[in-house]
């Protein structure tokens, strides 16, 4: 596709239960980032992907959360034993480039992010 | 660590005039970047316009420009002509240099009225 595309667009689910939110890149994008935004909040970062390997994981709040992306393109964040707290809208961006590189034009284009509920 | 600062948590402004929205942000850092991001319903961030810090001269896009004060840590987006489709959250958000974490503020609603 054209843009970024994530699935699902909803998802409810019980607390205690494993969640998993897909992310597909643009295409030849080499960086990919989630993002967290609770209501009524901006986003906030929870990690960074440069091809496979996750760059920066200094977001993820704590360790029922995870996320991967073994072949450099679909990426996925797992979310273990889902508390009330998780509910939010979790957003996916990729660019061309790491846009921590000098200079670098680093543009995000975002998908439409997974809305989360957790009852 | 840095932080952003949208003080007005909603704006309105009449078709075709111009409003302002207020960005304010700290750190010690001297390189970085700033930027504006619309939010419509969709949930999709757009990105509306980009500052570099080591450049003096305000960003433009069309109708959409900044006012880019480094010392005072102040970064405003003026929207010319508003349209009704200007209608969305708008979210400030800097960037570090030699990362590539986004920080955003908490965002403003604007809402265009005909």
């Amino acid at each position: 596709g054209a843009g970024v595309s994530q699935t699902p667009s909803n998802k409810v689910t019980e607390k205690g239960k494993y969640v998993e939110l897909r992310c597909d890149p643009i295409s030849g994008h080499t960086a990919l980032y989630w993002y967290r935004q609770s209501l009524g909040q901006g986003p906030e970062f929870l990690i960074y992907f440069q091809g496979t390997g996750a760059a920066d994981d200094s977001g993820l709040p704590n360790d029922r959360f995870f996320a991967v992306r073994p072949e450099g393109s679909v990426s996925t964040l797992k979310i273990q034993r889902t508390e009330r707290g998780d509910s939010a809208v979790y957003l996916c961006a990729s660019s061309l480039e790491s846009g921590g590189a000098p200079r670098g034009t680093g543009e995000l284009f975002f998908g439409e992010g997974s809305r989360l509920t957790v009852l | 660590a840095q932080t952003v600062t949208q003080s007005q948590p909603e704006m309105s402004v009449q078709e075709a005039e111009t409003v302002t929205l207020s960005c304010t942000y700290d750190t010690s850092e001297s390189d970085y970047y700033l930027f504006w991001y619309k939010q419509p319903p969709s949930r999709q961030m757009i990105l509306v316009i980009r500052q570099e810090a080591y450049k003096q001269q305000n960003a433009t896009e069309n109708r959409f420009s900044v006012n880019f004060q480094k010392a005072a840590k102040s970064f405003s987006l003026k929207i010319s002509d508003s349209q009704l489709g200007d209608a969305a959250m708008y979210f400030c958000a800097y960037r570090s240099h030699n990362t590539d974490k986004l920080i955003f503020g908490t965002g403003t609603r604007l809402q265009v009225f005909p």
